[in-house]
């Protein structure tokens, strides 16, 4: 069964606007959620991560929200580029539990395409 | 340049062979992983090692085996590929279980 769900397997921005991604999950354990972006060929990379501890976190134009009510995060990019054409992955874990330390569950991905 | 390398980065083989995937970080990180990725599915588990000398399983590790004789080397082996196996396979690292992982380019493999 899926933990970490993208129910959107694409989106598609222009340039300048805004590309919102999102990702829902199942499990209450979880406690730290990552944001990854794939290049076709390379590895995925690490964006951004948030804690549960909050509901908001900024990196330059990237913002991770968390809503743990919800069991929902969205990934903002405020303005969206062509460079940012990517497939992006959101992975949840549950930190605090020894078993499942550091073990990341990932969601299907978004394929983003941003248009000039 | 730091990082995850994995070798080799494509390969073609017959079912029912062993094959050994490599994968050798230089970054001196504790935990490492080994996950597939298939069309429509994102990344999956296969086996991870928190330290040196550890391993333990994730969602998807039948067919697969792993060793971790020391800090920088994790190879993933199929012991007899069957064409489900065919995947990109990656290779993680993060320096402990708490830290976001960092991944290698992957290992694109095709059973016939």
């Amino acid at each position: 069964d899926q933990q970490v769900k993208q129910n959107s397997p694409s989106l598609s921005v222009q340039e300048g606007r805004i590309s919102i991604l999102n990702c829902d999950y199942t499990n209450s354990m979880f406690d730290y959620f990552l944001w990854y972006k794939k290049y076709p060929a390379e590895g995925p990379t690490f964006l951004i991560s948030i804690s549960s501890i909050k509901d908001k976190n900024e990196d330059g134009r990237f913002t991770v929200f968390l809503n743990k009510s919800a069991k929902h995060l969205s990934l903002h990019i405020v303005p969206s580029q062509p460079g940012d054409s990517a497939v992006y992955f959101c992975a949840a874990s549950a930190r605090k539990r020894g078993s499942t330390l550091g073990r990341l569950y990932f969601g299907r991905g978004t394929q983003l395409t941003v248009w000039p | 340049i730091a990082g995850i390398t994995q070798a080799p980065t494509s390969q073609i083989l017959a079912a029912g062979r062993r094959m050994t995937l490599r994968c050798t970080q230089d970054m001196r990180h504790n935990a490492m992983y080994w996950y597939r990725q298939d069309l429509g599915l994102g990344l999956r588990l296969i086996h991870y090692s928190n330290t040196a000398g550890t391993t333990g399983k994730g969602e998807v590790p039948d067919g697969y085996s792993v060793s971790r004789a020391n800090t920088d080397d994790f190879p993933l082996t199929l012991a007899s590929a069957v064409p489900s196996q065919t995947s990109v396979y990656f290779c993680a690292s993060s320096e402990t279980g708490a830290q976001p992982q960092h991944f290698g380019d992957g290992t694109r493999l095709s059973i016939l």
